[in-house]
């Protein structure tokens, strides 16, 4: 059963848009959100995170919203730019009871902005 | 500072062969990780370790061993490859403390034919 869901396997916006990616979880013990982005090749680099105690979090273009009554958060990108285009994984976070965290990734959403 | 190193990069075996996929941080992280992923899919967790001298399963831990052989050092042994074991396989950190992202490494391209 998948914990972590992105519906959307891709998307495609062009250049200057805004782009949002959505993710949703069924797991109401997850109190930590991440959004990582992956280019070809390369592992995962974090992008912006954001914790149950909150309903939005903003790092310059990118924004992420949490609703936690719908478990569900999206990932606004304003304005997109083409090198934003690459994939990218919602993560939730859960204590692993060993004094460590395990992640509990999306399957990712491919986002490719057109000039 | 080079983060998250992993060797090889690229791997073909043939079925029932073994090998070991090493990783090594050096940002004194506490944890490390092991994860796989396969296409279509999101990164899947197979072992990690909370600290040096523990080890634990994560969700697909069938088929992998692992040594944390120092704080550094974090390797994934697959010791009879079978073919659903082709995948990319990434290694990360993370300060065990707090609630901050994992670094990932390149990943490793792994083919069991």
């Amino acid at each position: 059963d998948q914990q972590v869901k992105q519906n959307s396997p891709s998307l495609s916006v062009q250049e200057g848009r805004i782009s949002i990616l959505n993710c949703d979880y069924t797991n109401s013990m997850f109190d930590y959100f991440l959004w990582y982005k992956k280019y070809p090749a390369e592992g995962p680099t974090f992008l912006i995170s954001i914790s149950s105690i909150k309903d939005k979090n903003e790092d310059g273009r990118f924004t992420v919203f949490l609703n936690k009554s719908a478990k569900h958060l999206s990932l606004h990108i304003v304005p997109s730019q083409p090198g934003d285009s690459a994939v990218y994984f919602c993560a939730a976070v859960h204590f692993s009871g060993a004094g460590s965290y395990q992640l509990t990734f999306g399957k990712g959403t491919k986002l490719s902005v057109i000039p | 500072n080079a983060g998250v190193t992993q060797t090889p990069k690229f791997q073909v075996l043939k079925t029932g062969q073994s090998m070991t996929l090493q990783c090594a941080q050096d940002m004194n992280h506490n944890s490390m990780y092991w994860y796989r992923q396969d296409p279509g899919m999101g990164l899947r967790l197979i072992y990690y370790s909370a600290s040096e001298g523990t080890t634990d399963k994560g969700e697909v831990p069938n088929g992998y061993n692992v040594s944390r052989l120092n704080k550094r050092e974090f390797s994934l042994r697959l010791e009879s490859a079978a073919p659903s074991q082709t995948s990319v396989y990434f290694c990360a950190s993370s300060e065990a403390h707090t609630l901050n992202e994992q670094f990932f490494g390149p990943g490793t391209r792994l083919t069991v034919l």
